[in-house]
């Protein structure tokens, strides 16, 4: 059975602190890890797909980094404002079948205080 | 806004009965997925669909059907309810069905089982 981890469960901090959460998935048999961004009464928004060992994405203030030989992302927010509150959300796709079935994580709720 | 529509925003219904979900997807874009999102639970995929032809499997009960039709929309039948189907429902869609595509979601679809 596929495991798509997240960590921590909820994360809560002031404006203007940066911080980061980790997604970890298996190894082996990895294709591609997905980003996205889940605000509350909306539908879940992509942020990055990775695909390279070693890769790094920014979008703003946020950016992902990818180590897919020990699995696992880390998605860091610079400078968090209000606006960034969300459920983070990682998912993995991997070889083995035609399709690209992303297995999700359980999120990551980020609450930023102004 | 993703692109992606789905029809109706809210269902409520009572056990033993069948609903039908629908989908638009993006313009250009030949498949769609669908996801379902229970209490507790994270996305978990149901099925995807590629120019017609459906391409994948996953956790969907044999309650459950879908289909993509000519015009690239897709509907999900939940048949025989029961009060466990009650969830948020997404249909996404991609370019291709590739593993590194995006997968842009709609606003989901919340069905209420009495």
């Amino acid at each position: 059975i596929l495991n798509v981890e997240q960590s921590p469960q909820s994360l809560h901090v002031q404006e203007g602190d940066s911080t980061n959460f980790t997604c970890s998935f298996p190894s082996s048999n990895f294709y591609a890890l997905h980003w996205y961004r889940w605000e509350t009464a909306k539908s879940p928004e992509a942020l990055f797909v990775m695909t390279l060992n070693g890769d790094e994405k920014k979008k703003g203030r946020i950016s992902a980094t990818l180590n897919t030989k020990e699995g696992y992302s880390y998605l860091y927010i610079k400078g968090s404002q209000p606006e960034d509150s969300a459920t983070y959300l990682c998912a993995f796709s991997g070889h083995g079948g035609a399709t690209n079935k992303l297995i999700f994580g359980t999120g990551t709720l980020l609450a930023v205080q102004p | 806004d993703s692109g992606v529509t789905q029809t109706p925003k809210h269902l409520i219904t009572a056990t033993g009965q069948r609903v039908t979900l629908r989908c638009s997807p993006r313009s250009g874009d030949l498949s769609v997925y669908w996801y379902q999102q229970s209490l507790d639970q994270g996305l978990q995929f149901l099925i995807h669909y590629y120019n017609g032809e459906e391409r994948a499997k996953g956790n969907i009960l044999e309650r459950f059907s879908a289909q993509q039709f000519p015009d690239l929309h897709s509907e999900l039948n939940l048949s025989s309810l029961e009060l466990g189907d009650s969830a948020l429902y997404f249909c996404a869609s991609s370019a291709r069905g590739a593993m590194t595509d995006t997968q842009y979601f709609g606003p989901g679809t919340r069905l209420t089982v009495l």
